[in-house]
């Protein structure tokens, strides 16, 4: 699976919209762009994924660049409970029993009253 | 939506004794399941998959022996912490996928303190 890079932390206001940026250039045509995240004490949180194309939920917008060796996740407008790490995580999506999740060290948002 | 359920979410044993966690998938079958385990302020690293039937795969560096899995049924698994140090203390958290989806769904992980 390919390697990503994301920055440690990163700090946002309460109501703005929080950007968080990963680098995944050695990402194969085959691999998906996977968010998580990981509040205090609890266990990872699935976010939302992609291929290449945008996607939009209910919790965030995944914005995937067409080169795909890049993509941000955005929470629209962050609330204190969106304090968390997040992680952006680059695999072979598989669907039958699936494949465990590389996890690296993430980002650290804080929400800012 | 699906919900993969943790017990318990904390426990506090003596050192030298056994404690067990139990990884249930609720509303769905999980013939796979991880387990990772998380030490303060370093991320989730896998510690073993567990296969509904057969025995389990350790990751390098995890005594079998030691973490015993057991996944008797379509919807549990269990992982025993055996004769529990200290240095065993730490965050344990399964997953499990669902059939058809390819993302992973977490349980909401077991604080485990050794004392």
């Amino acid at each position: 699976d390919a390697k990503t890079t994301q920055p440690t932390s990163m700090d946002c206001a309460e109501g703005r919209a929080a950007n968080l940026p990963c680098n995944h250039s050695t990402i194969s045509g085959n691999e998906y762009v996977y968010w998580y995240r990981q509040i205090h004490s609890q266990g990872p949180q699935y976010i939302i994924h992609g291929l290449k194309n945008n996607e939009t939920n209910e919790m965030a917008s995944l914005i995937i660049t067409e080169d795909r060796k890049s993509s941000t996740l955005i929470l629209p407008h962050a609330t204190l409970r969106d304090t968390a790490v997040y992680y952006c995580i680059v695999r072979v999506a598989q669907r039958n029993y699936g494949q465990n999740f590389v996890f690296g060290p993430g980002t650290r948002l804080s929400v800012l009253p | 939506g699906a919900v993969v359920s943790q017990h318990p979410s904390r426990v506090i044993c003596k050192s030298g004794t056994s404690v067990k966690i139990e990884c249930r998938s609720l509303d769905f079958q999980a013939t796979t399941m991880f387990w990772y385990r998380q030490f303060p302020k370093q991320s989730l690293m896998l510690m073993a998959t567990s296969n509904e039937g057969s025995k389990a795969t350790y990751e390098q560096g995890v005594e079998k022996d030691k973490f015993l899995i057991n996944h008797a049924s379509l919807t549990l698994s269990t992982l025993t912490v055996t004769s529990a140090h200290p240095e065993d203390s730490s965050f344990y958290i399964c997953s499990a996928p669902l059939s058809g989806r390819t993302e992973a769904f977490f349980g909401q992980g077991t604080r485990l303190t050794v004392v």
